[in-house]
This record gives C-alpha cells, structure tokens and sequence, in this order.
C-alpha cells in the first residue's frame, strides 16, 4: 500500500515568517500527490496538486522524486493560514481509487 | 461551485443504537467515498462506491456498516449497532472520474455516541 509520512504533528510560527511543512512518499513511480488543508470547523478543501504546479494562497508544492517528498512552502505566513494541512495520495486505480492521507500537521501562526 | 452536502452536521446517539448518515454527492459525480476522522486523529479511509457497489472497503468496515445509494441522489452509510469509538466526524466525498481527480468533500457528520 501506498504510505503517506507527514513527520510533524504540530508547527507553530510567527506572521510573515516562512513556513514548510513536510511530507514524504512511499515510492512508486510517477504519483500523484494532493495537499488538503482543513480549516476550523469547515471541510476538508483541496490546496493544491502537484500536476498543476500552481501556487494557491501562496503556497507552493514540488515533487522531489528522488527525495520522496513533496513539501508545502510558504515564503510569508499569515495567521489566516493556521489550519490543518494534509498530504494525500491515490491508492490503486479504476474502480478502487481512493485517496490515502498522512496524519496531518497542525499550522499555528502566531501573531 | 457544487458542493457535497451532508446531514446531520451532528448526531448525539446512544450507544447500540442505529444511525444513518446522509451525503447528496455533486450530481454528475459516479465515485463515492466515506472517510472517518477520529478527533485528533488522521482522516481514514472507511469505503469506496461505484456503479452500486462497493468498489473497496477497509478493516474499520466490518459488519456493522453498510452504505446505499437508495435513490440515485443520496449516499447513505449506516451504522447498525454504534459502538462508543465510533464516534467522529464522518466525511462523505465524492469525485466525477478517477484520473488526476481530487475528491470532493462534505463538510461532514460529527457523530457522539453516548
């Protein structure tokens, strides 16, 4: 099965310092990888994919395969951005797509 | 922008008793999914469904779980018998085909068991 390593539990920061959070991969080839972020009391939203390779609300994201990483990044922190972020791969494919999530680290930034 | 929609956004029940937790998938999406969220857990994968059947389910989906797609807009997942860890939040989500797509999320069912 596919894994999903998000190391850090918790991070705290201040407003406008950078912030990274990581997340490793079980290798296999070509993956797809998500960022979800989930804000206070709201749903589970989709950040960002590395296919796209854009930037959303500032956050960056890029596939490092020979490190199996796909770290999240933000040059400028701001307090709107504390939320749980989670990394997120598909397991399988066809009729048995299904994504499968790290344990989340909580984002904190203080002001 | 379509959502999935999810009822009730909290379900107090006792335990052993039975509860059904309702999502209304985007309408033109085909897979479905319910994921569980024990509270300062990660999200869990709980069961997939396709073409009106399960596609995938795990180890959290024994017996005492079932989903139904009763009337071709709602996506239902029952519990027949809650136990007390079952209680979380339950997300439902749902996506229009599988290739390079992110799932889509209800705002999801807090569910306490008593």
């Amino acid at each position: 099965a596919q894994r999903v390593t998000q190391p850090e539990k918790l991070l705290s920061v201040f407003k406008g310092a950078p912030v990274e959070l990581k997340c490793n991969y079980s290798y296999s080839g070509s993956p797809e990888l998500f960022w979800y972020v989930q804000y206070s009391r709201q749903r589970l939203q989709l950040l960002l994919r590395h296919i796209s390779r854009e930037s959303i609300k500032g956050f960056t994201a890029d596939l490092n395969k020979g490190e199996t990483s796909f770290h999240l990044k933000k040059p400028f922190a701001q307090e709107e951005d504390s939320a749980m972020y989670y990394c997120a791969r598909p397991n399988s494919g066809g009729s048995n797509y299904k994504l499968t999530f790290g344990k989340g680290t909580l984002l904190t930034v203080n002001p | 922008e379509p959502e999935v929609t999810q009822t009730p956004s909290h379900q107090v029940t006792q335990m052993g008793q039975e509860v059904i937790l309702r999502c209304v998938p985007i309408s033109n999406h085909l897979y479905f999914y319910w994921y569980r969220q024990i509270l300062g857990q990660k999200v869990e994968f709980l069961v997939s469904f396709y073409n009106n059947e399960i596609s995938e389910k795990s180890e959290i989906f024994d017996d005492q779980f079932s989903v139904e797609r009763p009337d071709g807009s709602n996506f239902t997942l029952k519990i027949r018998s809650t136990k007390l860890e079952d209680s979380a939040m339950y997300f439902c989500a749902s996506i229009s085909r599988v290739t390079d797509s992110p799932l889509h999320f209800g705002n999801g069912t807090r569910l306490t068991v008593t």
